[in-house]
């Protein structure tokens, strides 16, 4: 079965410092990772997204994340974290399942950013 | 920018009642999506549709039925509202890519519904 797990459901972290959010995920084939982020009062926002390619991908404000295929993983990391970062975040995996392709989500990690 | 709006931000029914959800996108995007988010859950995905009039169940339909008549519309119904369909919703719209696995789904900004 099709399966999206973030560990963590709170991350702290220190303005400045950097951070990481982890993301595990369990599909047959390959699959096509998103990211996005939630704040309050407010839908979700698309982050970045795998579907090929270099295994480092680049998204908005200043966050990257990394496929591990062997560890699969696609952990979110942004190099020095800001006060306004803090929001909810999802990992989300798309995957050709019986019915077609599906997207799960990941029950999301809450990021706090202390200043 | 991509806009998906829904008709509210806050709404509080009875149990019974007959609960209407509107989600109006402005993207000419073919697919579009109900989910609702609950705490530690994510978001699971309710009803989804790829074109319009058509509509595929999605992971939890028990309780709700959708709407398309109208490529930028996709209005989720509760027949009958329970206590236990207190919640969060989200609407999404993607284009659909040849129906591919690649769509970056567009979200509006949530719908929280008290059942009482």
């Amino acid at each position: 079965a099709q399966s999206v797990a973030q560990p963590e459901d709170q991350v702290n972290v220190a303005e400045g410092n950097p951070l990481t959010v982890k993301c595990t995920y369990s599909v047959s084939g390959n699959p096509y990772l998103f990211w996005y982020v939630q704040y309050p009062n407010r839908g979700l926002q698309f982050l970045l997204k795998y579907i090929t390619g270099d295994n480092l991908v680049k998204g908005s404000y200043g966050f990257e994340a990394e496929f591990n295929k062997s560890q699969t993983s696609f952990h979110l990391k942004k190099p020095s974290a800001l006060v306004s970062d803090s929001a909810l975040y999802f990992c989300a995996v798309r995957s050709r399942d019986t019915g077609g392709f599906k997207t799960i989500f990941g029950a999301g990690t809450r990021l706090f950013v202390k200043a | 920018d991509v806009k998906v709006t829904q008709s509210s931000r806050y709404l509080v029914k009875r149990t019974g009642e007959k609960v209407f959800l509107e989600c109006v996108q402005d993207m000419d995007h073919e697919n579009m999506f109900w989910y609702r988010q609950d705490p530690g859950l994510g978001l699971r995905l309710i009803y989804f549709s790829y074109d319009v009039k058509m509509k595929e169940k999605g992971d939890i339909p028990e309780g709700y039925s959708v709407s398309r008549e109208k490529k930028e519309r996709f209005s989720l119904i509760l027949e009958s509202a329970s206590t236990n369909q207190t919640s969060m919703y989200l609407c999404a719209s993607s284009f659909s890519e040849g129906r591919g696995p690649k769509e970056t789904q567009y979200f509006g900004p949530g719908t929280r519904l008290l059942v009482l």
